[in-house]
């Protein structure tokens, strides 16, 4: 099972809400450090788009936030636009492993 | 800017192995470390490991122990990625990433290299 696990999809109409979650593995609570989200458009790199819980790189619209708490973490994009789909991925260090970890991604569509 | 520029496509044979560069600019190459990530087509994204370009010293993805050496050239300000004893299933794009540093902090990686298409195929 994976370390950071992700719902592999979620939708949502132009203007609304949707969360985005990523759980972490139960045999791995208390090792994973500060949660990263990132933001993939087809055919592209991964971006940057929340770091070490809820902080947004310049340029990264305040549409975006995210949580973190002992056993999971959520990215929440309000307002949705047409340009917010694409894949999403948590990302994380798990100090028990001694590595670095993805959440599986989760497809979003608008 | 910041910018990290790949090589070029490459297609290998199973068993042989492959040699992906990274280079680097607009920042001190020396004090990031930097990393890999892969990426099999319609897959997620997979840490195989980084390399600190100040002193060499690398940490691996257990998954690749053994066929996988990262390493740098700091006089071009490069950092490389082989992989060996190559398998379909290593066919994939993979990115050099940088670990985020001075605003930016937590392990994150803030910028990326577009990507490197590796085809393993007979």
């Amino acid at each position: 099972q994976s370390v950071l696990m992700q719902p592999p999809s979620v939708s949502g109409a132009p203007g609304q809400r949707v969360a985005i979650s990523c759980t972490f593995n139960s045999s791995y609570i208390g090792t994973i450090h500060d949660v990263h989200w990132y933001q993939q458009r087809p055919g592209a790199a991964p971006k940057l788009i929340i770091f070490a819980g809820d902080n947004r790189p310049s340029g990264v619209p305040d549409r975006f936030s995210a949580s973190q708490s002992g056993t999971s973490a959520s990215l929440a994009i309000t307002g949705l636009q047409a340009e917010d789909e694409a894949d999403y991925y948590c990302q994380s260090y798990a100090s028990s492993l001694r590595e670095s970890v993805f959440g599986g991604g989760t497809k979003l569509t608008v | 800017q910041v910018q990290l520029v790949q090589s070029g496509a490459e297609v290998a044979k199973p068993g042989a192995s492959v040699k992906v560069s990274c280079k680097a600019s607009g920042y001190s190459f020396s004090s990031y470390y930097l990393l890999w990530v892969r990426q099999a087509p319609g897959q997620g994204l997979e840490w195989m490991g980084r390399i600190n370009p100040g002193n060499g010293v690398t940490e691996y993805a257990q998954a690749f122990e053994g066929r996988i050496a990262m390493t740098r050239d700091r006089s071009t300000n490069t950092a490389y990625l082989e992989l060996k004893n190559l398998r379909p299933g290593d066919t994939a794009h993979y990115y050099c990433a940088k670990i985020c540093g001075g605003a930016c902090y937590g392990g994150a990686f803030d910028v990326w290299g577009r990507g490197t298409l590796v085809t393993v195929s007979s």
